[in-house]
Order: structure tokens, then C-alpha cells, then sequence
């Protein structure tokens, strides 16, 4: 089936030690993902992008990993900092509509930083 | 500032009450959605628009009557809800095209009693 899922973890990490946020997909048509971010209180926030025909994306202090052959992306933020403690989303674009986008989400991932 | 704005943020209806989401994007984007976020729930989309066309609806159920006057504007109209209905509902909008990431608003905390 169509799911993208997230083992609702809490992931704690120290002030500027490294994260890294999993997420397993099963749809294997699908050939764009997204991370995003949601703090308390506010929609989701886009983070960073990758298309299936790369397998690495980086951006300012984040970045992102596909891994096709497993099916799983990965979320690498460098010396994390408090404000990045929130709720971690990754989603998927199944391409099943010819115009807008039918992104399913996994669960999220809360990620807590520890001062 | 996200680009899409919702109002209003939070929201107490009665079950017999009728009451109006809005949300306005300031992106020039062509496609808007509303999407349902639940506890301990992923995101469930529940209606798609396209050039002011709807394209999808996730088996939503009629309670729930969206209107798309604009590519800028998107409603939410709600009648004779059910407390199952409580959540927050995110608006978001994109360019419309695959490989388009969508953008949201902060939502709408809606409580129904």
C-alpha cells in the first residue's frame, strides 16, 4: 500500500551534536519527497526537497539523504540548536493527480534539544 | 509569515452551528488544499484544487463543503459537525506542478462541542 511511516519516535540530542530523522516510504513510484518542520502552534514549515534522481540535497545546516534501494530518506541537521526542537515531518509526492501535488505524510518524529 | 494566511486561528462551533474557514496564499500559486491534522494522527488530505478546479476529494464527508471562489482564496464551510471533527485544519497551496513543495498556513484549531 501507499504509506510513508515514521516510528513516532522522540529523538533527544545535546545542544550542537548532530540529528539524524529516518523515514521509510513504500511507494516506489514516488520521485519527490519533502521534509518539513512544525513548531507548537504553526502549520508545517518546508525544510528541504530531494527529486529520485539524486540521492543527496544539502541545504543550511540540513540535509537530506534517499536511499532508493531501501526506500528510506534521512534528515542530518548539524549542530542542532533549541530552535530546532519541534515535530519533523518527511512526505512523499505518489503523483497521482496530473496537476497539484498528493503528498502522504508519515507520522512525525519530535525532536527535543537539550541546552 | 508563511504566504498563506488562515483565519481564523481557532475556532469553538457547536454541533448544530455553520461556520466559514478561510485562507488566502500571497504566492501567485495555482493549487490550494485543506488538509486535517489530528493527535497522534499523519496529515489527511481532504481536498485539492487546481485553477480553481477541485481535483480531489479524499472521501470526505459532506459536512465538510469547500469553495474555491479564486486561485487566491480557498473556504472550508462546516455544518452540524461532530466532535470527531475536532482537529486542526491546515491550508496550503503550491505551484501546481509535480516536484512542487506545498506551503501551509498556521491553521485553524477548531473544537466542536
Amino acid at each position: 500500500g501507499e504509506s510513508v511511516g515514521l516510528h513516532l519516535p522522540t529523538l533527544s540530542v545535546q545542544e550542537g551534536d548532530n540529528s539524524i530523522i529516518n523515514c521509510a516510504y513504500s511507494n516506489s513510484a514516488s520521485d519527490y519527497f519533502i521534509w518539513y518542520k512544525q513548531e507548537s502552534g504553526k502549520g508545517p514549515q518546508f525544510i528541504i526537497d530531494i527529486r529520485s534522481n539524486m540521492d543527496k540535497r544539502q541545504g543550511q545546516r540540513v540535509t537530506v539523504l534517499l536511499n532508493k534501494t531501501v526506500k528510506h530518506l534521512s534528515l542530518q541537521i548539524a549542530a542542532t540548536q533549541p530552535g530546532d526542537s519541534a515535530v519533523y515531518f518527511c512526505a512523499e509526492d505518489s503523483r497521482l493527480m496530473e496537476y497539484g501535488n498528493k503528498l502522504v505524510f508519515g507520522a512525525g518524529t519530535i525532536l527535543r534539544v537539550k541546552s | 509569515e508563511t504566504g498563506v494566511t488562515q483565519t481564523p486561528r481557532h475556532l469553538v462551533m457547536g454541533m448544530t452551528n455553520k461556520k466559514s474557514l478561510k485562507c488566502e496564499q500571497h504566492l501567485g500559486h495555482n493549487a490550494m488544499y485543506w488538509y486535517k491534522q489530528s493527535a497522534k494522527k499523519p496529515l489527511e488530505l481532504m481536498f485539492v484544487y487546481s485553477l480553481e478546479e477541485r481535483v480531489e476529494n479524499n472521501s470526505v464527508p459532506s459536512r465538510f463543503s469547500p469553495e474555491c471562489p479564486n486561485s487566491s482564496h480557498l473556504f472550508l464551510h462546516l455544518h452540524t459537525l461532530q466532535p470527531e471533527d475536532s482537529a486542526l485544519y491546515l491550508c496550503a497551496s503550491s505551484r501546481g506542478h509535480n516536484n512542487s513543495p506545498l506551503h501551509f498556513g498556521n491553521g485553524t484549531r477548531l473544537t466542536v462541542t
